[in-house]
């Protein structure tokens, strides 16, 4: 159970074109989720946190217009990004929560991989 | 501010145990958290541990909690090949749902 899936899993994008990336819990209700950034043998990085239904939530330093995220129902929630340029290129992760799942556990989407050229 | 440091790479044999450490620095974290990243993909959640716990024993994996000292390790016994990839301890901030990530160590296992 609690299974997280991400589409794509890789795209590669012009500069200056905008890339829509999906994360769906396809056995749970994601009631908040969350999306990181991770470079290569990093970390990852909490990018934002969003709740179904409102307004997400931005970690500083990351640009609201340029990732722009939304989390219309509660198996769904999209990363856009707008304007992508080359130091965009990265592997975006999203992670699912729900209180009836177990507390705080976040479940991880496989990532999605993204080159701009 | 919440901070997580892990060891960044270790080596084992096969058959060997595989300890990976990590220290945090939230006291009021109420879980924390081992996870497994392979290339390429994303993350597998391993095991957790509550906060008020010492240890927890999942099979080949067992954790244990020095609340005092704010250090956690994950023991892998008998390791093996497919124990090789990217491990990652987490602290959840409470009342956030925020997981704080170490910076993963990458445990390599020599056949």
């Amino acid at each position: 159970g609690a299974v997280v899936s991400q589409h794509p899993s890789w795209v590669i994008c012009k500069s200056g074109t905008s890339v829509k990336i999906e994360c769906r819990s396809l056995d749970f209700q994601a009631t908040t989720m969350f999306w990181y950034r991770q470079f290569p043998k990093q970390s990852l990085m909490l990018m934002a946190t969003s709740n179904e239904g409102s307004k997400a939530t931005y970690e500083q330093g990351v640009e609201k217009d340029k990732f722009l995220i939304n989390h219309a129902s509660l198996t769904l929630s999209t990363l856009t990004v707008t304007s992508a340029h080359p130091e965009d290129s990265s592997f975006y992760i999203c992670s699912g929560t729900s209180g009836r799942v177990r507390t705080d556990t976040q479940y991880f989407g496989p990532g999605t991989r993204l080159t701009v050229l | 501010g919440e901070d997580v440091e892990q060891s960044l790479f270790l080596s084992v044999r096969e058959g060997d145990s595989s300890v990976i450490n990590c220290t945090y620095t939230d006291s009021s974290s109420t879980y924390l958290y081992w996870y497994k990243q392979e290339p390429g993909a994303g993350l597998q959640l391993l095991t957790y541990i509550f906060s008020n716990m010492d240890m927890k024993q999942d099979q080949r994996l067992t954790v244990l909690l020095n609340k005092k000292d704010k250090h956690l390790s994950l023991r892998i016994a008998d390791t093996q090949t497919g124990d090789s990839a990217i491990y990652f301890c987490a602290e959840s901030i409470r009342n956030t749902g925020k997981l704080i990530f170490g910076q993963g160590t990458t445990l390599q296992v020599k056949p």
